[in-house]
């Protein structure tokens, strides 16, 4: 059965750097996004991104982050200039349509320190 | 705004007894409910979706929009239910995210 990929498992990274986390979505689906999970916290929604832009997004996704789909097969999210509230799991989901079930990826834990 | 509330973070009950995990929305207007499960080491997945009013794993979720609730039923627990559970919801239109409740951890003792 095809599953959302996500890389890296793990990233560690300083306060002040750039990071950008990998999702390869189910091949036929044609609705993406990011969510993240701050330890204890619950899962939130930052951005959705369907035909080639983002169709909705969070409060939380400000100039810090963007998302782009380079290839027929790649999803990313780039934070720039990390900061340390910004550790937590994200997860990258997608759906064959909007009215869909979502597919989750097993989740890229981001630690910032 | 969409709010989803699941008022206990942790639920244990014993094998084969009634297992009940609660959820509440608040939202305007007409939305869709999901039930998403974790299991230990696994990825999130959807365990049953208020539209579709199907039965999975013996699990059952009722919407009753006059409560605005959707609570998760299932009438004899196993070991294997064991997982943290997730209510969502979604609004109808457009990219359809998902607003998710905080989370119940179901531990069920043998």
């Amino acid at each position: 059965e095809p599953e959302v990929t996500q890389t890296p498992s793990h990233q560690v990274t300083q306060m002040g750097q750039e990071v950008i986390l990998r999702c390869v979505p189910i091949s036929n689906h044609l609705y993406f996004y990011w969510y993240r999970q701050i330890l204890g916290q619950k899962v939130e929604f930052l951005v959705s991104f369907y035909n080639n832009e983002i169709s909705e997004k969070s409060e939380i996704f400000d100039d810090q982050f963007s998302v782009e789909r380079p290839d027929g097969s790649n999803f990313t999210l780039k934070i720039r200039s990390t900061k340390l509230e910004d550790s937590a799991m994200y997860f990258c989901a997608s759906a064959r349509d909007g009215g869909y079930e979502q597919y989750f990826g097993p989740g890229t834990r981001l630690t910032v320190t | 705004a969409q709010r989803v509330t699941q008022p206990e973070k942790l639920l244990s009950v014993f094998k084969g007894a009634p297992v009940e995990l609660k959820c509440n929305y608040s939202y305007s207007g007409s939305p869709e409910l999901f039930w998403y499960v974790q299991y230990s080491r696994q990825r999130l997945q959807l365990l049953l979706r208020h539209i579709s009013r199907e039965s999975i794993k013996g699990f059952t979720a009722d919407l009753n929009k006059g409560e605005t609730s959707f609570h998760l039923k299932k009438p004899f627990a196993q070991e294997e239910d064991s997982a943290m559970y997730y209510c969502a919801l979604s609004t109808v239109q457009g990219a359809q995210k998902l607003v998710f409740g905080q989370g119940t951890r179901l531990t069920i003792n043998p």
